[in-house]
C-alpha cells in the first residue's frame, strides 16, 4: 500500500468511550501531523510529529492524546469527547529539511461525537 | 485571526472556460505558498506550488501566480473540466524551528477555508 492511509474511515462514539484513530504512512517522511477540519472552518492543526518527537501542541485539550511510536505510524487517542469534536480528522505526512513543504494528507476519519 | 483567507466560498464555471480562484494573506513571513483540490470523502491532495521567489507556476491546466506586494495568489485553471470539481485549498509556509525539534527546520501549513469550484458541461 501507498501514500496515507487512515482507520478507521467513519467513527461513531458516545461522550464515555475510549477510541483510537491510526494513520500510517509509506512514504519515507519523518515528520506526521493532526489536523481537525470542522464545518465552515479551515483546517485546524492539531499535533506535529518530528523523527517521532512531539514538537508541536497547538493548544489541543487533553482529552485528545496523540502517540507516535515510531516514524511511519501516528494515533490519536479519544477520551471523553465533546458533541462539538465532530469532525474530519486528518492525518498528514513530510519530509524534514526541506524548502518545500508539500504534506501528503491520508483520506480523514469522519467522527461523530453523540 | 485567520492568515490566510479564500473569501469566495463557491465558484461556478462553465466547461471549457477559465476558473480562477483566489487567496490573500496577511503574514509576509510566508514564503511557500500550496494549493491542495479536496474531493468528498477523501484527503487533500496537493496540486501545485509556488515558491515566494516566482512569480508563475504553470503545469499543465493549471497555473498559480503570486503578488507578494498585494499579498495574493490566484490559481487558474483552463480549460475547465466537469472532473475539475472539488473543493479548492491554499495554503502558505513559513519555515520555522521547533523549540523541541533538535534544531531542525519544519514547515508549518496555514490553510484557507477553501472554495467549492463547480464545473457544469
Amino acid at each position: 500500500e501507498t501514500g496515507v492511509t487512515q482507520t478507521p474511515r467513519h467513527l461513531v462514539m458516545g461522550m464515555t468511550n475510549k477510541k483510537s484513530l491510526k494513520c500510517e504512512q509509506h512514504l519515507g517522511h519523518n515528520a506526521m501531523y493532526w489536523y481537525k477540519q470542522s464545518a465552515k472552518k479551515p483546517l485546524e492543526l492539531m499535533f506535529v510529529y518530528s523523527l517521532e518527537e512531539r514538537v508541536e501542541n497547538n493548544s489541543v485539550p487533553s482529552r485528545f492524546s496523540p502517540e507516535c511510536p515510531n516514524s511511519s505510524h501516528l494515533f490519536l487517542h479519544l477520551h471523553t469527547l465533546q458533541p462539538e469534536d465532530s469532525a474530519l480528522y486528518l492525518c498528514a505526512s513530510s519530509p524534514r529539511d526541506r524548502d518545500e513543504n508539500e504534506q501528503f494528507f491520508g483520506p480523514g476519519t469522519r467522527l461523530t461525537v453523540l | 485571526d485567520q492568515q490566510v483567507k479564500q473569501n469566495s466560498p463557491s465558484l461556478s464555471v462553465q466547461e471549457g472556460r477559465i476558473s480562477i480562484l483566489n487567496c490573500d494573506y496577511t503574514n509576509s513571513m510566508f514564503d511557500y505558498f500550496l494549493w491542495y483540490k479536496k474531493y468528498p470523502a477523501e484527503g487533500p491532495t496537493f496540486l501545485i506550488s509556488i515558491s515566494s521567489i516566482k512569480d508563475k507556476n504553470e503545469d499543465g491546466r493549471f497555473t498559480v501566480f503570486l503578488n507578494k506586494s498585494a499579498k495574493h495568489l490566484s490559481l487558474h485553471i483552463v480549460p475547465s473540466q466537469p472532473g475539475d470539481s472539488a473543493v479548492y485549498f491554499c495554503a502558505a509556509s513559513a519555515l520555522q524551528v521547533f523549540p523541541s525539534d533538535r534544531g531542525s527546520t519544519l514547515g508549518r501549513l496555514y490553510f484557507g477555508r477553501g472554495t467549492q469550484l463547480t464545473v457544469w458541461p
